[in-house]
């Protein structure tokens, strides 16, 4: 298995849901990565996990909320988003943190906060 | 953050070779230099990335120059698919950002048919 599996593909929320973006990868890595994509942009990153544990934090606010259950699973839970937030969610994860190791993307959430 | 720095677009036609370069002067010795590119409504996908010889996979090659200030993706024949959004990015090797891949504007490249 050589991917990073995203779901859901597109998810629409109101600005007081809780919802959750999941990120799941088979291929033994043990650094994960969240980035933010606004239309015509670059990716932003987000968080770095480190073997579980939160290693950056990008001063995200904290209705983002990332974590971490185990070495092949990365979640993103939000919380009283606003529709500035709309954008694509991107996880990626490397062999390590580190230099040197090239990264596996997901396809991303498309997310619409309404 | 270290800077790379792209032409904003380029033009290539099906079947001919493209060289896509990218400037990196504030580069340090132990920097890794990454190529990725993003399709259209899909996440980045990982190229090539180096550190000081050439390097060539199925995808592409990747030209370093002997300073390593610049370097250039050389994608040998272009198709319809090669059609994306190509970042270079420095992943430093040093400091509160090592190992991460920050992101720059990127070169789009169209191909003609």
């Amino acid at each position: 298995d050589t991917e990073v599996t995203q779901t859901p593909k597109h998810l629409v929320m109101g600005m007081t849901n809780k919802k959750s973006l999941k990120c799941e990868q088979h291929m033994g890595h043990r650094a994960m990565y969240w980035y933010k994509q606004k239309a015509k942009k670059p990716p932003e990153l987000m968080f770095v996990y480190s073997y579980e544990k939160l290693s950056i934090n990008e001063s995200v606010p904290s209705r983002f909320s990332p974590e971490c259950p185990n070495s092949s699973l990365l979640n993103l839970h939000l919380h009283a988003l606003q529709p500035e937030d709309s954008a694509l969610y991107l996880c990626a994860s490397s062999l390590r943190q580190g230099s040197g190791y090239g990264y596996t993307f997901g396809s991303g959430t498309r997310l619409t906060v309404v | 953050d270290a800077k790379t720095t792209q032409p904003n677009s380029m033009e290539s036609n099906e079947e001919e070779p493209v060289h896509l370069p990218c400037n990196h002067s504030t580069i340090s010795g132990t920097d890794y230099i990454h190529w990725y590119r993003q399709l259209p409504s899909q996440g980045p996908e990982y190229v090539i990335h180096g550190l000081t010889s050439n390097v060539n996979n199925r995808m592409a090659s990747l030209a370093i120059a002997e300073d390593r200030k610049s370097s250039t993706l050389i994608l040998h024949r272009a198709t319809l698919r090669d059609a994306a959004v190509y970042y270079c990015i420095l992943q430093l090797n040093y400091g509160g950002s090592q190992g991460n891949l920050i992101f720059g504007k990127g070169t789009k490249l169209s191909v003609k048919p």
